[in-house]
């Protein structure tokens, strides 16, 4: 257990709607970024987000976005859902902001009808 | 061609038998390189932090960095069914944020 937790941990929606996934790091990481894992892409870095400020932006859709709240558990939004966005989406932190070590979520497996 | 290039195998051996895992790189800028593994349908886990070249142990894994070839490697010695699962390697640069992946090797492990 890596002390990352996530939820939900299935989500079954149809086409068009919008999702919120919800993370909460290790106690004491800052540091929390979102990942999505498809068969044909791999792993790819979405966002990261550093004591509540956007650090940086990977390979994001614009449907997309993520906030980081004060209590530093952070929600990745999915808007206008593609049958092509179902994937597991992964949520790590760490406790620098580069460079660190990040421990990962056991994920939320999305899937779109 | 990919930042981080690692076959997917798949790679079946023996009980008791040494695994041997790479991961090759095209930027020589990485300095932090981990190796993950994940079991199916769940998240990755952090095996293996390592920083620059040299080698790391821990229990039965050793993982190696070769910046001067930009090849990685892990070792599982005496492995166990339980290692049956598949195993990305995973790159940064210094002062970056996200982590370059490879594809995953899957193995599994026969008893």
């Amino acid at each position: 257990d890596s002390g990352v937790t996530q939820t939900p941990k299935h989500l079954i929606t149809a086409t068009g709607q919008r999702v919120t996934l919800r993370c909460s790091p290790r106690s004491g990481d800052l540091s929390v970024y979102w990942y999505q894992q498809s068969l044909d892409q791999g792993l790819q870095f979405l966002i990261q987000y550093y004591n509540g400020e956007e650090r940086a932006k990977g390979n994001i859709l614009e449907r997309f976005s993520a906030q980081q709240f004060p209590d530093l558990h952070s929600e990745l939004n999915l808007s206008s859902l593609e049958l092509g966005d179902s994937a597991l989406y992964f949520c790590a932190s760490s406790v620098v902001n580069v460079g660190g070590e990040q421990f990962f979520g056991p994920g939320t497996r999305l899937t779109v009808l | 061609q990919k930042e981080v290039e690692q076959d997917p195998g798949p790679l079946s051996v023996p009980e008791g038998a040494i695994v041997s895992l790479n991961c090759t790189y095209s930027n020589s800028a990485f300095q932090y390189f981990m190796w993950y593994r994940q079991y199916s349908r769940k998240g990755p886990e952090l095996l293996m932090y390592t920083y620059s070249s040299g080698n790391k142990e821990d229990g039965r894994f050793t993982a190696q960095v070769d910046k001067s070839s930009k090849y990685i490697s892990l070792f599982i010695r005496d492995s166990q069914p339980s290692d049956s699962a598949t195993y990305l390697c995973a790159m940064s640069f210094p002062n970056d944020y996200k982590l370059s992946f490879g594809a995953g090797t899957t193995v599994t492990v026969r008893a």
